[in-house]
C-alpha cells in the first residue's frame, strides 16, 4: 500500500538553528499539506501545494519558515531560524481520488532547546 | 468559515461496551466529513469519510459513523470496544467545491479514547 513517507521521525535542535523536514507524497498525488500539530491540538494548515505550485500559505510564518515542491513531487518545509514555540509534529498529508482525500505521513517531532 | 467541534477532551470506556465519539460541524453548503485516528508519535490515519448517501457510513476497523444534517452532527461509533482502540481521535469537514483552494480540511482538536481492560 502506498504511503506518505517523511524524514526524519525525530529532530532535536537548538533555538537559532536551521531545520529542514522531507515529504515524499503518494505517487500521482498532485496535492501536497504541510500541517503543524502542537501538542494536544489538531492539526493546522501551513501551506497546501498543487503540483509545484503553492494554493494558500497564509498560515506560514514566512520570517522563518519556508516550503517548496520544486518538481511538483517531493518537498521540503525548512525553519530559520527555530524557536523554542516551533517545538511540535510536523505532518504532510498528500491527497488524491474523488475527493482528494488526505493520506498522512509519520510525521516529524521536533524540540527546540 | 468552516469549523469542527469536539466536545469532549476524553472519552473512558470499558473494553466491550460500545463507543461514541462526538463531533458536531459548521460548513457552507453540504459538508465532507471525515474521521482520523492518530497513534502515539504516529501520523493520522484515516478512518472513514462521508461524501453522500446513506446517513450511516462504515469504515476501518469496525468503525462507523452517523450523518445528522439537521443536528450537524457526524458522531464516531462502533459496537464493542477493544483496548487497542485507545488512541486520538480527530474529525475533519471541508466544504464541497471544485478547485485546490476547496480541499482544505478544519481539524477538530481531538478526542482522546481510552478503553479499559
Amino acid at each position: 500500500e502506498a504511503e506518505v513517507a517523511q524524514s526524519p521521525r525525530y529532530k532535536i535542535t537548538e533555538k537559532s538553528q536551521a531545520v529542514a523536514f522531507w515529504c515524499d507524497p503518494i505517487s500521482g498525488h498532485a496535492t501536497l499539506y504541510w500541517y503543524r500539530q502542537i501538542l494536544g491540538q489538531g492539526p493546522e494548515l501551513l501551506v497546501q501545494f498543487q503540483d509545484e505550485s503553492v494554493v494558500d500559505d497564509s498560515q506560514l510564518p514566512k520570517d522563518r519558515f519556508s516550503a517548496e515542491r520544486l518538481k511538483g513531487v517531493d518537498s521540503t518545509l525548512k525553519i530559520q531560524p527555530a524557536e523554542l514555540g516551533d517545538s511540535a509534529m510536523y505532518l504532510c498529508a498528500s491527497g488524491g481520488g474523488s475527493y482528494n482525500e488526505q493520506f498522512f505521513g509519520p510525521g516529524t517531532r521536533l524540540t527546540v532547546l | 468559515a468552516q469549523s469542527v467541534a469536539q466536545p469532549e477532551d476524553q472519552v473512558n470506556v470499558a473494553e466491550g461496551n460500545p463507543l461514541t465519539v462526538k463531533c458536531t460541524y459548521s460548513v457552507s453548503g453540504n459538508p465532507y466529513l471525515f474521521w482520523y485516528v492518530q497513534y502515539p508519535n504516529r501520523g493520522l490515519q484515516f478512518l472513514l469519510k462521508y461524501i453522500t448517501g446513506d446517513n450511516l457510513v462504515k469504515g476501518s476497523y469496525g468503525f462507523e459513523a452517523e450523518f445528522n444534517k439537521s443536528q450537524t452532527s457526524f458522531h464516531l461509533k462502533k459496537p464493542s470496544a477493544l483496548v487497542s482502540d485507545s488512541a486520538l481521535y480527530f474529525c475533519a469537514v471541508r466544504a464541497p467545491g471544485s478547485g485546490a483552494g476547496s480541499y482544505q480540511l478544519t481539524f477538530g482538536k481531538g478526542t482522546k479514547l481510552s478503553v479499559i481492560p
